[in-house]
């Protein structure tokens, strides 16, 4: 079974962009996480989503967005880079279905640059 | 959003030694999961817990769930440079989302 897929894997912006990033969770999991991992502050929770709509979200300003598609793929979207920005974005996926203890795959991750 | 406690922040081991890692939580959790991380790579699942007291091995890992099922153990016996890497600990509540630990990063001396 093929696992999270992610793309771009490197991407180089400049300030005041925005960006898109891609997930294609493994066959069957219904459930998209979003992760933002720096040096500094370690993996951190952006959002999940679950049936096309945000379960649960992290403490992100309004910048950091996202959208989950009826096949369970997932984009998020960044606007107005800034410098701080740059990270490994990780996408992870679970089964998730009610009530149902599962486990949670990651992706490889796209290397965010802003200049 | 919450934090695992993890310990110890870094370890650095000769070839051949026992590693010994752990998690806590001030919160239960229903599900721990144990992840090893290279370098811009995305982490990878070592082995995953769902019951209090379980103990479960993945070749030379041991982790367990903790009975209080605030805290998770990993072991590494014999320990190969290609153990080098940094290892998360995460946990769940049902339906809920996952939360991290901070990491250990292991180096190993041949």
């Amino acid at each position: 079974k093929a696992g999270v897929t992610q793309t771009p894997r490197y991407l180089i912006k400049t300030r005041g962009q925005q960006v898109t990033l891609s997930c294609s969770p493994i066959s069957g999991h219904r459930s998209v996480s979003w992760y933002q991992q720096t040096p500094g502050q370690g993996l951190q929770f952006l959002f999940e989503y679950f049936s096309e709509t945000q379960r649960n979200k992290g403490n992100f300003p309004g910048r950091f967005s996202g959208r989950q598609f009826s096949n369970s793929r997932s984009e998020m979207n960044v606007s107005t880079l800034e410098l701080g920005d740059s990270a490994l974005y990780l996408c992870a996926s679970r089964r998730r279905g009610g009530g149902v203890v599962d486990t949670q795959y990651f992706g490889p991750g796209t290397r965010l640059t802003v200049l | 959003g919450q934090q695992l406690n993890q310990s110890p922040q870094s370890m650095f081991i000769q070839e051949g030694e026992d590693v010994s890692m752990n998690c806590t939580s001030s919160s239960i959790f229903n599900t721990w999961l144990w992840y090893k991380q290279d370098p811009g790579e995305g982490p990878v699942l070592l082995i995953a817990l769902y019951k209090a007291g379980e103990l479960t091995s993945n070749g030379r890992l041991t982790a367990q769930f903790g009975i209080t099922r605030k805290d998770s153990f990993l072991n590494i016996s014999a320990s190969i440079p290609s153990d080098v890497g940094i290892y998360f600990c995460a946990g769940q509540f049902i339906g809920n989302q996952f939360y991290f630990g901070t990491g250990t990063s292991l180096t190993v001396i041949p």
